[in-house]
């Protein structure tokens, strides 16, 4: 069973700022990753898909990269509104899928 | 417009089942997978099984494996999750989903419900 992890569990960070989360897998999973951001008492949202790919409508300061088990998301700007907890979440081909535990991102 | 639209919320005591419903519309409700997400309060987000409702062909996590039904009535475009023995440790909030299919996978979810708050208390 592929287990998933992120770091750090939370940040705080200033407008503005470069913000960096990172999520591994305990086996290889190519580039099968998704990212989803939860904000307060709101419904998920997917971000990214395929590791890299953002989802429609989804701002450009969000991007994700990766392959076989380290990824990362990337905020390049970090907006108000982008104050969320964020889970990235691996998926296969059988249709299994696992979220990560979460890492929640705060206005400094 | 895709939709996914659950049930209302429920309050049940420990031992009674529980059927929560989610519609499906504005697609082929047969030609998706939908599936289940368990979100217990102040904690992160569980993937507990989907179902394709043109076969009924359904996958559990292990960690969900004989502690739920997942079902689906394509007649209604309407998938289920039950219990038949609620405990107190399945107060949660539960989400329907719909997994992304592009470049010959699925890719994540990017369609799911408003989401049901199951809460088991005496």
């Amino acid at each position: 069973d592929i287990q998933m992890t992120q770091s750090p569990s939370s940040l705080s960070a200033s407008v503005g700022d470069r913000v960096t989360i990172t999520c591994r897998a305990s086996q290889g999973i190519s580039n099968y990753l998704a990212w989803y951001q939860q904000k307060p008492g709101k419904v998920p949202k997917l971000l990214i898909y395929a590791a890299s790919t953002l989802q429609s409508g989804v701002p450009s300061r969000f991007s994700g990269s990766g392959s076989g088990t380290d990824f990362t998301l990337t905020i390049s700007s970090l907006q108000p509104e982008d104050v969320a907890t964020y889970y990235c979440q691996k998926y296969n081909s059988a249709l299994l899928f696992t979220f990560g535990p979460g890492t929640k991102v705060d206005i400094k | 417009e895709v939709q996914l639209v659950q049930s209302g919320a429920e309050v049940k005591k420990p031992g009674e089942s529980l059927k929560i419903s989610c519609k499906g519309s504005g697609y082929s409700f047969t030609s998706y997978w939908i599936g289940w997400v368990r979100q217990m309060p102040g904690k992160g987000l569980e993937w507990m099984g989907i179902i394709y409702p043109g076969d009924s062909d359904t996958r559990y996590s292990p960690s969900f494996q004989g502690q739920v039904t997942i079902s689906a009535d394509k007649s209604i475009s309407t998938a289920y999750l039950q219990w038949s023995s609620l405990k107190a440790s399945d107060t949660a909030m539960y989400y329907c989903v719909r997994p992304l299919y592009g470049s010959g996978s699925y890719n994540g979810f990017d369609y799911w419900g408003q989401g049901t708050l199951v809460t088991v208390s005496s």
